[in-house]
């Protein structure tokens, strides 16, 4: 079975941007579709983005993903940050058989 | 709009059995396999597994078989996860989540504690 590794926290000024990296540890990120979810504090996990890089309904265009083979991982990328982005991030992926979450990385908005 | 609540939130003593339920509407109930998430206090998500609606198949987590049960009732579109053997490191909040992960249940904290 494989993990996905995340950074535990980043912080990053209002108005910037962000990217979250997510690490699988075996196997080809392209194997299985990377999805990616927002916790506020609080509240139920919503999903931001699915099958890589394809956002999920109602969700801004400030926030776009991707993978990376040579690096064997999937970022998540917001732009233009603004308070109500401070949340833990989660990438996730499903290989058929089981599901895994990466550990989820906090994300500051100064 | 895809709706999915679940039960009350639960005190169990260790050792019992905690049954959490599932209400789902908004979409055709046996379209979408529902899957279950727990999540301990100040913890990530930990995927439990999940059951398909249409047909009672289960896939259940290595570390949950044998102690895991995902069930579900078509003409309730409701479904269930019992956890026997609690221990206190089952306290969390248990979550179901259908549509492919686009919709979650607001949760259910279940506390072990003798």
């Amino acid at each position: 079975n494989f993990m996905l590794t995340q950074p535990h926290s980043v912080s990053e000024f209002l108005g910037k941007t962000v990217t979250i990296s997510c690490t699988r540890t075996s196997g080809s990120i392209a194997s299985h579709f990377i999805q990616w979810f927002q916790q506020r504090p609080g509240s139920s996990p919503t999903s931001l983005i699915y099958e890589n890089d394809e956002r999920s309904s109602g969700v801004p265009e400030r926030f776009s993903a991707s993978i990376a083979r040579f690096s064997n991982s999937a970022s998540l990328t917001i732009s233009g940050l603004r308070p109500e982005d401070e949340a833990v991030y989660y990438c996730q992926a499903y290989d058929g058989v089981t599901v895994v979450f990466g550990g989820g990385t906090k994300l500051t908005v100064l | 709009q895809v709706q999915l609540v679940q039960s009350g939130a639960e005190v169990k003593k260790p050792g019992a059995s905690v049954r959490v339920s599932c209400k789902a509407s908004g979409y055709t109930f046996t379209s979408y396999d529902i899957n279950w998430v727990r999540q301990a206090t100040g913890q990530g998500l930990e995927w439990m597994g999940w059951v398909s609606p249409i047909t009672g198949a289960t896939g259940y987590a290595q570390q949950f078989q044998g102690r895991v049960s995902l069930t579900r009732d078509i003409s309730m579109t409701t479904a269930y996860m019992e956890l026997s053997g609690l221990t206190s490191e089952d306290t969390a909040t248990y979550y179901c989540v259908s549509v492919n992960f686009d919709n979650w249940g607001q949760g259910t904290l279940v506390t072990v504690s003798s």
